[in-house]
């Protein structure tokens, strides 16, 4: 079945350091692909996503593109800060034409040290 | 910017206590969904509506869970009796379509936290 795996954490970066938390998916057809973020006891918001291959989706900093060939959408940001301290969800939604739930990987909790 | 409702934030139930948390999507969405997230794990779909249909509940609870969306509009998650494993965050979200399609993003909640003692 469509699943998405994401890179354990804790990630705990210093302030100004360069993020990469990997993401890659299992998904029949082609399915859109999404990060949302997790703030302390907060919902989830949505971060950026992308709908078709070698799409890049990006807002506040960060960036992440749609690989089809290596089934990959790895987050990245260049120079992250103690505000983007959180927990970072990528998902997919399947590409079959009536599949419209969204399919979360198990997060990955990121820690930024001043 | 328009945003989906949830209440109560938190709640705080005796074990085998019923318990109902309310949702309100962002105005015109037509497919709601309900998620349950256990701390430490990634979101897990409960029941989706489209307009008032249930099109899947297949991982709802359904001796002790149950969900409603009357009017097409808001809705209701209730569980009766709860359990000690319910404990967690209840999510709702919303989306314009349901389907998928170019472009179709699914707006979530603040969340109701639910600890049953």
């Amino acid at each position: 079945g469509d699943s998405v795996t994401q890179m354990e954490g804790p990630v705990t970066l210093s302030e100004e350091a360069f993020l990469t938390i990997n993401c890659t998916y299992t998904a029949t057809g082609y399915p859109s692909l999404f990060w949302y973020v997790q703030y302390p006891g907060e919902g989830l918001q949505l971060l950026l996503k992308a709908t078709k291959a070698d799409d890049k989706g990006s807002n506040k900093g960060f960036e992440a593109t749609y690989r089809k060939e290596t089934t990959s959408f790895h987050l990245e940001k260049g120079s992250v800060q103690v505000s983007d301290s959180a927990v970072y969800f990528c998902a997919l939604i399947p590409g079959y034409s009536s599949a419209s739930k969204i399919i979360f990987g198990s997060g990955t909790r990121l820690s930024i040290r001043p | 910017e328009a945003e989906v409702a949830q209440s109560p934030r938190y709640k705080i139930t005796e074990k085998s206590q019923a318990v109902a948390f309310w949702c309100d999507p962002i105005s015109g969405h037509a497919t709601l969904y309900w998620y349950r997230q256990i701390l430490g794990q990634g979101p897990e779909l409960l029941v989706q509506f489209q307009d008032e249909s249930v099109v899947d509940d297949s991982q709802l609870p359904k001796d002790r869970f149950s969900a409603e969306r009357l009017k097409g509009v808001d809705s209701t998650l209730k569980i009766q009796p709860a359990e000690l494993g319910d404990s967690a965050m209840y999510l709702c979200a919303s989306s314009l379509v349901g389907g998928r399609s170019s472009g179709n993003t699914i707006y979530f909640g603040e969340g109701s936290w639910l600890t049953v003692v």
